[in-house]
């Protein structure tokens, strides 16, 4: 069956902007989480979705946002770009979650530049 | 609050000597274990899981971890490095009851194989 899927791959966007990355779940996966990875603070938890609504949030300015759809699928926003932002942003997807031991799947990922 | 120990940022082995990565853990409850690799520019991969049952987890390419309450401790083991092996691993926790988990990650452990 297919895998995680996160779209785009690659990004370069400018300080100030804003971007949206979207995450396919694995099919009959209802939870959805995304992590923000960089060499210096590693993977940092910031959202986990369940059936359209938000169950948990990470330390993480309320810049950063999502959403996801009916299907499961998912989306992230970051406005007002910082150079900061930049990083890989990983998306995992869970029968139930991560409470109920299933673990995650992640996705390869989308790579956000800030420049 | 839980947090997770990966003790060395790098570990470098011979191919065909055991590999051993250490993991420690910090939670009120034992939690559920995991432990993910990551090759470079790809997303994570489940290695294996410890959720309940027997303490001694077999996974895949070789790899197991033994869950040891009383040390707190589920470090990594395969009895021979292959070159392949070589890639980041990360250990994880979440705890095991509330809708509000989220899988918490150690800061890594990359392992070199050399010849």
């Amino acid at each position: 069956k297919a895998g995680v899927t996160q779209t785009p791959r690659y990004l370069i966007k400018t300080r100030g902007q804003q971007v949206t990355l979207s995450c396919s779940p694995i099919s009959g996966h209802r939870s959805v989480s995304w992590y923000q990875q960089t060499p210096g603070q590693g993977l940092q938890f910031l959202f986990e979705y369940f059936s359209e609504t938000q169950r948990n949030k990470g330390n993480f300015p309320g810049r950063f946002s999502g959403r996801q759809f009916s299907n499961s699928r998912s989306e992230m926003n970051v406005s007002t770009l910082e150079l900061g932002d930049s990083a890989l942003y990983l998306c995992a997807s869970s029968l139930e979650g991560p409470g109920s031991g299933n673990g995650y799947t992640f996705g390869s990922g989308t790579r956000l530049t800030v420049v | 609050a839980q947090s997770v120990t990966q003790l060395g940022s790098h570990v470098s082995v011979s191919e065909g000597a055991l590999v051993l990565l250490r993991c420690n853990y910090s939670s009120s409850v034992p939690p559920y274990l995991f432990w993910y690799v990551q090759y470079p520019n790809q997303g994570l991969q489940l290695l294996l899981k410890y959720t309940t049952g027997a303490t001694l987890v077999k996974g895949i390419n070789g790899f197991e971890a033994e869950f040891k309450k009383s040390e707190t401790s589920f470090h990594l083991t395969k009895p021979s490095a292959h070159m392949s092996d070589a890639a980041e691993y990360f250990c994880a926790v979440s705890k095991r009851t509330g809708t509000a988990s989220k899988l918490t990650f150690g800061t890594g452990t990359r392992l070199q194989v050399t010849l």
